[in-house]
């Protein structure tokens, strides 16, 4: 079955710019995390969704956002872009999200990665 | 502050031979612990797995081992093959806080390389 599939692959922005990254999830899942990729700061959670509500968000600025759509596909947002946010953004599903099994491990796409000059 | 470590940024081991991760963590709340693979230009991959009820968790030539009283956990490989070469990341995850969602929490990654 497809995999995760995020685009666009890679981009290149100005400082102050907005930019809009898109997943979407392995068919029949229903739940999609954002993580962040830094060289300095590793992988950190931005958001998850589930049935497009927002149930869990991690500790960045209100210039990230996301939403999810009806068939499950997410979108992220970054307003009044900053150098900082130069990063690989990876996308991941689940079936639910709730309670880690075999069956609910986050499966990762590519990623999309941002350069900010 | 970091929950979850890796303090080695980068291993090298002969193929054939042993390859052991380790991962330290500092919030007594995970209870689920994971082990990732990413090769340059793809998204991270699951490799393994182990709930903190557990101690040991095998999967073929991966096993993970847990030791909750040290806050650590370790993934060993036997053997390593080259293919294994790659950035591994250890994260954990707490308990479902109510809000129907669980995030995970990453190590910075090591960056194992087989040596053939």
């Amino acid at each position: 079955k497809a995999g995760v599939t995020q685009t666009p692959r890679y981009l290149i922005k100005t400082r102050g710019q907005q930019v809009t990254l898109s997943c979407s999830p392995i068919s029949g899942h229903r739940s999609v995390s954002w993580y962040q990729q830094t060289p300095g700061q590793g992988l950190q959670f931005l958001f998850e969704y589930f049935s497009e509500t927002q149930r869990n968000k991690g500790n960045f600025p209100g210039r990230f956002s996301g939403r999810q759509f009806s068939n499950s596909r997410s979108e992220m947002n970054v307003s009044t872009l900053e150098l900082g946010d130069s990063a690989l953004y990876l996308c991941a599903s689940s079936r639910t999200g709730t309670g880690l099994s075999g069956a609910n491990v986050l499966t990762f796409g590519a990623g999309s990665r941002l350069t900010v000059l | 502050d970091q929950q979850v470590k890796q303090n080695s940024p980068s291993l090298s081991v002969q193929e054939g031979r042993i390859s052991i991760l380790n991962c330290d963590y500092t919030n007594s709340m995970f209870d689920y612990f994971l082990w990732y693979k990413k090769y340059p230009a793809e998204g991270p991959t699951f490799l393994i797995s182990i709930s903190s009820i557990k101690d040991k968790n095998e999967d073929g030539r991966f096993t993970v081992f847990l030791n909750k009283s040290a806050k650590h956990l370790s993934l060993h490989i036997v053997p390593s093959q080259p293919g294994d070469s790659a950035v591994y990341f250890c994260a954990a995850s707490a308990p479902d806080s109510g809000a129907g969602s669980y995030q995970l929490t990453f190590g910075k990654g090591t960056k194992l390389s087989v040596i053939p």
